[in-house]
């Protein structure tokens, strides 16, 4: 079993659509949650960060962590063709080592 | 804010010959970079730690003395990938660590890599 699970998508939903992305990880040591947004030949931008359970909301993403399930999501409300990325779910424990998900390629259609 | 770049963003080279790839951070310091593997459809994977004034750690199943990385100055990594072979094209990136309390790595643009 990998360490970290995602959704492979693709995902296509029409602007103004509420999108799920979705991981789930086995490694209890993982303490620290973060999703990345990467647009095609670019490099991952960091959006959300979280370290515990709970939700956590920026604008238009919340982030959500339930470290009993070992699953992490990743709200996008009022989705627009700007969001069209792949997005990443990234973990740690106490070092600075990341772990990624696979990433979903998301589409939003005008 | 926090910068990173990397140069080249992309490179074409023959099968043989040693390429090599510079990540800087722009307007912080980093005592901690991290060069990544990226291939297509596939996550970032961690290739390397790489400390200023120290030598790197490499992740298990990763070459060494085929990846060579410098971090000399606090601002400076360099990959060097030693006698490339088209099974190491792929997308490199590089990440910084934003000063020693906080843990948010920021993350270059990439090279894409392809050897022929």
């Amino acid at each position: 079993q990998k360490e970290v699970e995602q959704d492979p998508g693709p995902l296509s939903v029409p602007e103004g659509a509420i999108v799920s992305l979705n991981c789930t990880y086995s490694n209890s040591a993982f303490q620290y949650f973060m999703w990345y947004r990467q647009y095609s030949r670019k490099g991952p931008e960091l959006l959300m960060y979280t370290y515990s359970s709970g939700n956590k909301e920026d604008g238009r993403f919340t982030a959500q962590v339930d470290k009993s399930s070992k699953y992490i999501s990743l709200f996008i409300r009022d989705s627009q063709p700007s969001d069209s990325a792949t997005y990443l779910c990234a973990m740690r424990g106490s070092n600075y080592k990341l772990t990624f998900g696979k990433g979903t390629l998301l589409t939003v259609n005008p | 804010g926090a910068v990173v770049s990397q140069h080249p963003s992309r490179v074409i080279c023959k099968s043989g010959t040693s390429v090599k790839i510079e990540c800087r951070s722009l307007d912080f310091q980093a005592t901690t970079m991290f060069w990544y593997r990226q291939f297509p459809k596939q996550s970032l994977m961690l290739m390397a730690t790489s400390n200023e004034g120290s030598k790197a750690t490499y992740e298990q199943g990763v070459e060494k003395d085929k990846f060579l990385i410098n971090h000399a100055s606090l601002t400076l990594s360099t990959l060097t990938v030693t006698s490339a072979h088209p099974e190491d094209s792929s997308f490199y990136i590089c990440s910084a660590l934003k000063g020693a309390s906080t843990d948010t790595q920021y993350f270059g643009p990439g090279t894409r890599l392809t050897v022929l």
